[in-house]
């Protein structure tokens, strides 16, 4: 099974629109990070977000937030206000407490319309 | 310098010969990961060392690829008698400490192509 499921290749939003990128993960761990990547044309992979299995708050990065449902494994990434610099794939993420490596999902190509 | 570096950005090699990647990671930043990232895809993982103890290579895809990092900081994957199934983007990450809390901070990749 899949342990990070994006199951939008490609989203469309307006400039200063808010805009939902899913995620779902698959983990027989209590502890575990869920993370957002952001990755431009240019390829460098940019840590956008954080959440830990234990937080009870959704975290938030300025414009970033992540809504986070533990009983249905979800963890989107909202972006509020897009920008015309938004426009990336992202890549939702997660790291087990018993494993090293991240687990990363396929992917969401976003594309901001001015 | 202040991120991840990686060289070469580029490299283009014929099939059969052996590359070797070069990743310099945060000073200080103790783990440090190795990824592989097909054209549309997410990156996959391939190795991670804790200082320069090598904890995890059970991505790596075959016994062509080895890495190392001797002293604990720069690493280098090296891949011998190339294929074109290679050809991929070789991402390097590293983190300040151990954790599943821990981001990854990630240099902009090799881009290995395979004639």
């Amino acid at each position: 099974a899949q342990k990070i499921t994006q199951t939008q290749p490609g989203m469309f939003v307006q400039e200063k629109e808010a805009v939902t990128l899913d995620c779902t993960y698959d983990t027989s761990d209590q502890s575990y990070g869920l993370f957002w990547y952001k990755q431009p044309s240019s390829g460098e992979m940019i840590f956008l977000i954080y959440q830990g299995s234990y937080d009870e708050q959704n975290a938030t990065e300025g414009r970033y937030s992540l809504n986070f449902q533990k009983a249905r494994k979800s963890a989107n990434l909202v972006i509020s206000a897009s920008q015309l610099g938004d426009s990336a794939m992202y890549f939702c993420a997660m790291r087990e407490v018993t494993g090293n490596q991240f687990y990363f999902g396929t992917g969401t190509s976003l594309t901001v319309i001015p | 310098g202040a991120g991840v570096s990686q060289s070469p950005r580029y490299k283009v090699a014929k099939r059969g010969q052996d590359v070797a990647l070069r990743c310099d990671p945060i000073s200080g930043h103790v783990s440090l990961f190795w990824y592989q990232q097909a054209l549309g895809q997410g990156p996959e993982f391939l190795t991670y060392f804790q200082n320069e103890a090598q904890l995890d290579k059970s991505g790596l895809p075959s016994d062509r690829f080895f890495a190392e990092r001797p002293e604990g900081s720069v690493s280098t994957l090296k891949i011998q008698r190339t294929q074109q199934e290679d050809s991929a983007v070789y991402l390097c990450a590293s983190s300040l400490l151990e954790g599943p809390n821990q981001p990854q901070h990630f240099g902009d990749g090799t881009r290995l192509s395979i004639l």
